[in-house]
């Protein structure tokens, strides 16, 4: 199983509309949790970060997290074309004593905006 | 633009040769991660930095790669005898470590493209 899972999509969303990523993640110890967004060839550009149960709201971005459920995910509203990128998640293990903080990524999912 | 800047953006060599990328972080960050990805991948941690100090090495980085961060500021990443295999995005990030517990957010460069002919 991978540690970060997220459908690669391609996700067609009609401009305008809610798009909806997803994200699943294995290890219980996961304390944070960010989306970036990355053009292609580009390089990641950090959108969100949670770190507590429930939603986190940025302007047209929501980000959701379930621990229980080890779940994130990232909600954008009134899609516009420019949002049409590679969505990654990526969750944060933090090692008492250690301070192992290196992000672990999902492959990410192919998000088009349809005009 | 005082974000994370690299160097070279692109760098085309031939297999066998060594390469050597540079990083500047954000100038008051403290770690320094480099991270290797592939097309249709996530990006995949190979080692970071707090100041000076490599705290942690993956798997992936073979016995060619090497890392330094001699002052704690910019950072150099080394392939040596390159492969075809070691074709690939290198980015790297940086971020503050401020309080013991938190995690702080990472802020990638650009990247630098290397393609091993």
């Amino acid at each position: 199983q991978k540690e970060v899972e997220q459908n690669s999509g391609p996700l067609s969303v009609p401009e305008g509309a809610i798009a909806s990523l997803n994200c699943t993640y294995s290890d219980r110890g996961s304390q944070s949790f960010f989306w970036y967004r990355q053009y292609s060839g580009k390089s990641p550009e950090l959108i969100m970060f949670i770190y507590s149960n429930g939603d986190k709201e940025d302007g047209r971005f929501t980000a959701q997290l379930n621990k229980a459920s080890q779940y994130v995910s990232l909600l954008i509203r009134d899609s516009q074309p420019s949002d049409s990128a590679t969505y990654l998640c990526a969750v944060n293990i933090w090692v008492p004593n250690f301070g192992n903080e290196k992000l672990t990524f999902g492959t990410g999912t192919r998000l088009t905006i349809i005009p | 633009d005082t974000g994370v800047s690299q160097d070279p953006r692109h760098k085309i060599t031939k297999r066998g040769q060594n390469v050597t990328f540079r990083c500047d972080p954000i100038s008051e960050h403290n770690r320094l991660y480099w991270y290797r990805q592939t097309l249709g991948q996530g990006p995949e941690f190979l080692t970071y930095f707090q100041n000076e100090a490599q705290l942690e090495k993956s798997r992936l980085l073979s016995d060619r790669f090497s890392a330094e961060r001699p002052k704690g500021s910019f950072s150099t990443l080394e392939i040596q005898r390159t492969e075809q295999g070691d074709s690939a995005m290198y980015l790297c990030a940086s971020s503050l470590q401020v309080a013991s517990g938190r995690t702080d957010t990472q802020y990638f460069g650009p990247g630098t493209r290397l393609t091993v002919l």
